[in-house]
């Protein structure tokens, strides 16, 4: 079965510094990579989707991940940090092998510090 | 209304009482899905419906019983639940099963005492 690594339940970083959290997935075939955010009290709402195309996919508010297909890993990451981005995030991976069946990581906390 | 609401927001209720929680979608779409997110656990499946016929039942028990009229519109009724059933209940839905992005709406934050 496929899996989601999120290194990190936990990150913080100041207002305008960098955001890196990191997603590792298990699968031996390309999958389609998803980013969700949760704000308190909310949903999950799209980041962004990898589908195979451009490696480097591009989301809404600055952020965007890299698919690295020999680390299987899909990092997110935003060059500066704005305290509107404390949120819980979500690395998801379509499981091929389960009719594409969503595996969702176990989440990782940014804190952004004024 | 648009996206994906649900209702309650909030509910509490006993391990005696029976209660339901509901989805509605607004996109047109034609899966639907429920999912359980409780503290420190990934998120898991529970159920999935694809033009209003369960296509997934993610080895929940019987206790949490889905229903889905139309494609717009999802169900989970719940009786005798147990305390560790308390939980963030999100619904959402798709263009198509899977493959497409699924669209979340806010969860019902349901106790269980």
């Amino acid at each position: 079965a496929q899996s989601v690594t999120q290194l990190g339940s936990h990150v913080s970083v100041s207002e305008g510094a960098l955001v890196l959290l990191r997603c590792n997935y298990s699968s031996s075939v390309p999958p389609y990579l998803f980013w969700y955010v949760q704000y308190p009290n909310q949903g999950l709402q799209l980041l962004l989707k990898y589908t195979s195309a451009a490696t480097l996919v591009k989301g809404i508010n600055g952020f965007e991940a890299e698919f690295k297909k020999s680390e299987t890993s899909f990092h997110l990451t935003k060059p500066s940090a704005h305290m509107s981005d404390a949120a819980e995030y979500f690395c998801a991976v379509s499981d091929v092998n389960a009719g594409n069946m969503l595996t969702f990581g176990g989440g990782t906390r940014l804190m952004v510090k004024p | 209304e648009t996206g994906v609401t649900q209702t309650p927001r909030h509910l509490v209720m006993g391990m005696t009482n029976k209660k339901s929680l509901k989805c509605e979608q607004h996109l047109g779409h034609n899966a639907m899905y429920w999912y359980k997110q409780s503290a420190k656990k990934p998120l898991e499946l529970m159920f999935v419906y694809n033009f209003k016929e369960q296509t997934e039942n993610n080895s929940v028990p019987s206790r949490f019983s889905p229903e889905c009229p139309n494609s717009s519109h999802l169900f989970l009724h719940l009786h005798t639940l147990q305390p560790e059933d308390s939980a963030l209940y999100l619904c959402a839905s798709s263009q198509e099963i899977f493959t497409d992005t699924q669209y979340f709406g806010p969860g019902t934050r349901l106790t269980v005492l």
